[in-house]
């Protein structure tokens, strides 16, 4: 059963462009949810991570947005540049119950930005 | 300091074979985790360790998979008689601490596994 789904599966943007990823989960005991970013050979980083209990989150250039009703949150990186060219991963967790300990991810997007 | 290390960095093998592949978790981290990456996927959760001892074991695929950390440190996971389906990326990442709150995973950058 996909619990986190991740959409799309690949996007372009060019340089100083905005990129937006979206991602939706089923499991209403997810609390945490972490954005992780992976480079090729690499293993993932964590990059951003939000709460449900607050709508929106920033640090730099990297902004989370949750809608908590609609089970929804996504990622924007704003003035996108050729560096953050990766496939990002979101990704949820649930500190209680027998799911303790495990990240569920997502699909993964492949971001490209064109210089 | 020193992240997450894995070995091998690649392991081709023959269907039917064993593998073992090994985690160095940061100095310290008590809580440990096997996660399996296909190709074009997210990673998936295999196993959590707790100190010695396993504490989720749920992601486990079948009974030829297994891991041990038997001192709390270093983690192996164990594949018997291979099949090509196991071929991925297998990935370890460890956490400083386990709680009720949620504690960054630091992940290492994985052993690919090809099953020939």
């Amino acid at each position: 059963q996909q619990q986190v789904k991740q959409s799309p599966q690949s996007l372009i943007v060019q340089k100083g462009g905005i990129s937006i990823i979206n991602c939706a989960y089923e499991n209403t005991a997810f609390d945490y949810f972490p954005w992780y970013q992976q480079f090729p050979g690499k293993g993932p980083a964590l990059l951003i991570a939000i709460r449900p209990d607050v709508s929106e989150k920033k640090e730099g250039r990297f902004t989370i947005s949750f809608n908590k009703s609609a089970k929804q949150f996504s990622l924007h990186i704003m003035d996108s540049q050729p560096g953050d060219s990766a496939t990002y991963f979101c990704a949820a967790f649930n500190a209680g119950g027998t799911s303790y300990g495990k990240l569920t991810f997502g699909q993964g997007t492949i971001l490209t930005v064109h210089p | 300091g020193a992240g997450v290390s894995q070995t091998p960095s690649n392991k081709v093998t023959e269907k039917g074979k064993y593998v073992e592949l090994r985690c160095d978790p940061i100095s310290g981290h008590t809580a440990l985790y096997w996660y399996r990456q296909s190709l074009g996927q997210g990673p998936e959760f295999l196993i959590y360790f707790q100190g010695t001892g396993a504490a989720d074991d749920s992601g486990l695929p079948n009974d030829r998979f297994f891991a041990v950390r038997p001192e709390g440190s270093v983690s192996t996971l164990k594949i018997q008689r291979t099949e090509r389906g196991d071929s991925a990326v297998y990935l370890c990442a460890s956490s400083p601490m386990s709680s009720s709150s949620y504690n960054e995973q630091f992940f290492g950058p994985g052993t690919r596994l090809t099953v020939l």
